[in-house]
């Protein structure tokens, strides 16, 4: 198993730009996530997705938006990215943990985005 | 509104020490807590959660802790490694348990 994969692993953005940061998952998990990562900071959800064909906003969506694709891909897309949208950028997928209430999250190796 | 916050901001060790990593959080309802290994360049990855009625769970050399009624936790790490270098982060869920809330990593430093 891959686990959950992210491309690409770098980007470089001109202010105005658009890309889609795309994340795959092989671990037949519903749930999917994005959060950014800034210094200083804790991670912070962008979007989350809680089964194939359902997206919400999380805590900090403006300026993306997202499409589950189907149950193994969750793409991240900046339709005109802005300075304050560098950032590290993480994809994760959760599952329930046996024998418990609690969902373990698994997170891929992350984007790194510059927007100049 | 929910808070992590995480003790010390950084910290450096000499290999083969222990050291105690603090954690308090503000986080309502309670779920669940966990903590992260994240290393350089690298996404997070879980060590252990722990739920409301769990004192203290161990992975390896890795020992948490949790006071629920004080809202605090610790990680201890037994017997450091190089390989520890790197961030640990505290994390608690709350609501149904998918809702995450972050604090910001202790950045754990291990030298010869």
């Amino acid at each position: 198993n891959a686990g959950v994969t992210q491309t690409p692993k770098f980007q470089v953005l001109k202010t105005g730009q658009s890309m889609t940061l795309q994340c795959a998952q092989d671990m037949n998990h519903n749930s999917m996530y994005w959060y950014r990562q800034d210094p200083g900071m804790g991670l912070r959800l962008i979007y989350y997705s809680a089964s194939e064909g359902t997206t919400d906003k999380g805590e900090v969506p403006n300026g993306y938006n997202v499409s589950r694709l189907n149950k193994r891909e969750f793409s991240l897309r900046l339709e005109s990215a802005a300075p304050s949208q560098t950032s590290v950028y993480f994809c994760a997928s959760s599952e329930r943990v046996r024998d418990s209430p609690s969902y373990e999250q698994y997170f891929g190796p992350g984007t790194r985005l510059t927007v100049t | 509104k929910n808070q992590v916050e995480q003790s010390p901001q950084s910290l450096i060790i000499l290999e083969g020490k222990n050291c105690t990593l603090q954690c308090n959080y503000t986080v309502s309802p309670f779920s669940n807590l966990r903590w992260y290994k994240q290393d350089t360049g690298r996404g997070p990855v879980s060590l252990t959660i722990m739920t409301f009625s769990e004192n203290t769970k161990s992975n390896g050399r890795y020992t948490a802790t949790l006071d629920a009624d004080t809202k605090q936790s610790s990680l201890h790490i037994t017997a450091s490694q190089l390989s520890d270098s790197a961030s640990y982060i505290c994390v608690v869920s709350s609501g149904g348990g998918n809702k995450l809330t972050f604090g910001t990593g202790t950045q754990l430093k291990v030298e010869l």
